[in-house]
């Protein structure tokens, strides 16, 4: 089935140790998205690549960092986690073709941060 | 700019009873207006999505939503609940936000079936 796989599910990482989250996809989609969640609160968008090009949200730190290799991979790094950073991060996808496809998310990666 | 509203924070209710989530909006020009359900530990699963045409959009596992323009509103309906949709739910608002869409979700509300 095509989906959305995110990985680690889990990851743990110390304060301030560089941490690479990794999604792909098997829909073929052209926008790829990235957003934090705290503790069911709603999710918040960081940033999302449409095919290579990279659109980062106003209020995004500098701490997080995002690259797309190729269409179906996208990572987001976090240069030195905080304990702020500590949430689920979401990947999400969409096809792009019109404003309003749906977009369809991976099951998450949980950061915890020590 | 736009926004969206969940009203509640926690909505019970009792196994084949009817359960409502409201949602309310606001949008400059048209809404398109999206239903998301999120397990714990999981992501975000789309439920359904109104954009235009009917106001009675039906999606997944029985859901439903009604669209009124007039109280600008998108309420998620269900005729009979099962404990088995316990779970946070977000109602979102599309944007466009360049050159795709972007999601404004709202806040959240957990649904609690009893049995």
């Amino acid at each position: 089935d095509a989906m959305v796989i995110q990985n680690p599910r889990y990851q743990v990482t110390q304060f301030g140790k560089p941490v690479t989250l990794s999604c792909s996809q098997t829909l073929n989609h052209n926008v790829m998205y990235w957003y934090q969640q705290k503790s069911s609160q709603a999710p918040k968008l960081l940033f999302h690549y449409y095919d290579k090009d990279f659109n980062n949200e106003a209020d995004t730190p500098d701490n997080f960092q995002s690259r797309r290799p190729n269409t179906s991979f996208c990572f987001l790094d976090i240069r030195s986690p905080g304990l702020g950073d500590a949430a689920m991060y979401l990947c999400a996808t969409c096809s792009g073709r019109t404003t309003t496809d749906t977009q369809y998310f991976g099951p998450g990666t949980r950061l915890t941060v020590l | 700019a736009q926004s969206v509203a969940q009203p509640e924070d926690q909505v019970n209710v009792a196994e084949g009873n009817p359960l409502t989530v409201k949602c309310t909006y606001s949008v400059s020009g048209n809404p398109y207006l999206f239903w998301y359900v999120q397990y714990p530990n999981r992501g975000l699963q789309f439920l359904l999505k109104y954009i235009t045409g009917d106001n009675l959009v039906k999606g997944s596992y029985g859901f439903e939503a009604e669209f009124n323009k007039s109280q600008t509103s998108f309420h998620l309906k269900k005729p009979s609940a099962l404990v088995s949709d316990s779970a946070l739910y977000f109602c979102a608002v599309a944007w466009y936000g360049g050159a795709t869409n972007k999601l404004i979700f709202g806040t959240g509300t957990l649904l609690a079936v009893q049995p």
